[in-house]
């Protein structure tokens, strides 16, 4: 069963630093891998999906990578904002079956 | 606009009360899935449907049913709750298949207490 593990928990920084989200995968026959941001008491919103065959996928200032051959994903934001304040999850999905599995997300708190 | 959604927002009930979360999307999307939410534990797949009349199991399906009459709506039902139950549920949609890029789009979610 594919586990997913996202390192730290909780994260905080001040505004205007650039910092990396970690996720890591024990599956590497993966199909896809999506981060998405979660406000509290609201829904998950998709961020950024990326292809097994691509290795990074940019959206602003955000920037995703997959090296799936470590079991590996990082999202790295540039020049962190309050409004950026959320919790992070990443999902992975399997060449086979229809499942999607999360980690259970960092909580990032950027500090004006 | 595009969106999937749910009802409803929160929900208190007491043991055993028969209940049901609907959950409905507009993007005509094939794949529907139900997920909870729990502190520590992320978010866990519960059924998920390929399309009309399709459905599958995911990781915890114990205490909970789901029907797929139509290819928009994916009602989440619990015949007889239990306290823990109490949780915080999404509804999630997608396109099917493997091919192009399958962005999940979630509900806002629905958080249930069961006394």
């Amino acid at each position: 069963k594919q586990e997913v593990t996202q390192i730290p928990a909780a994260l905080s920084v001040p505004e205007g630093e650039n910092l990396v989200l970690n996720c890591s995968f024990t599956d590497s026959a993966i199909y896809n891998l999506q981060w998405f941001r979660q406000d509290p008491g609201k829904g998950l919103t998709s961020l950024l999906l990326i292809q097994s065959s691509q290795r990074e996928q940019t959206s602003g200032r955000l920037n995703a990578s997959l090296d799936k051959s470590s079991g590996r994903s990082t999202l790295y934001i540039a020049a962190s904002q309050p409004g950026d304040s959320a919790t992070y999850l990443c999902a992975v999905r399997l060449n086979t079956g229809n499942q999607f599995y999360f980690g259970t997300g960092t909580s990032l708190t950027v500090i004006p | 606009e595009a969106q999937v959604t749910q009802n409803p927002r929160y929900l208190i009930t007491v043991t055993g009360k028969k209940l049901t979360v609907t959950c409905s999307q507009n993007m005509n999307h094939e794949y529907m899935s139900w997920y909870r939410q729990d502190p520590g534990l992320g978010l866990r797949q519960i059924y998920y449907s390929m399309n009309v009349e399709v459905t599958d199991k995911g990781d915890v399906p114990e205490g909970y049913k789901v029907s797929r009459k139509e290819k928009r709506n994916f009602p989440l039902i619990l015949e007889s709750p239990s306290p823990n139950q109490t949780s915080l549920y999404f509804c999630a949609s997608g396109l099917a298949g493997f091919s192009g890029a399958n962005v999940l789009t979630f509900g806002a979610g629905s958080r249930l207490t069961v006394l």
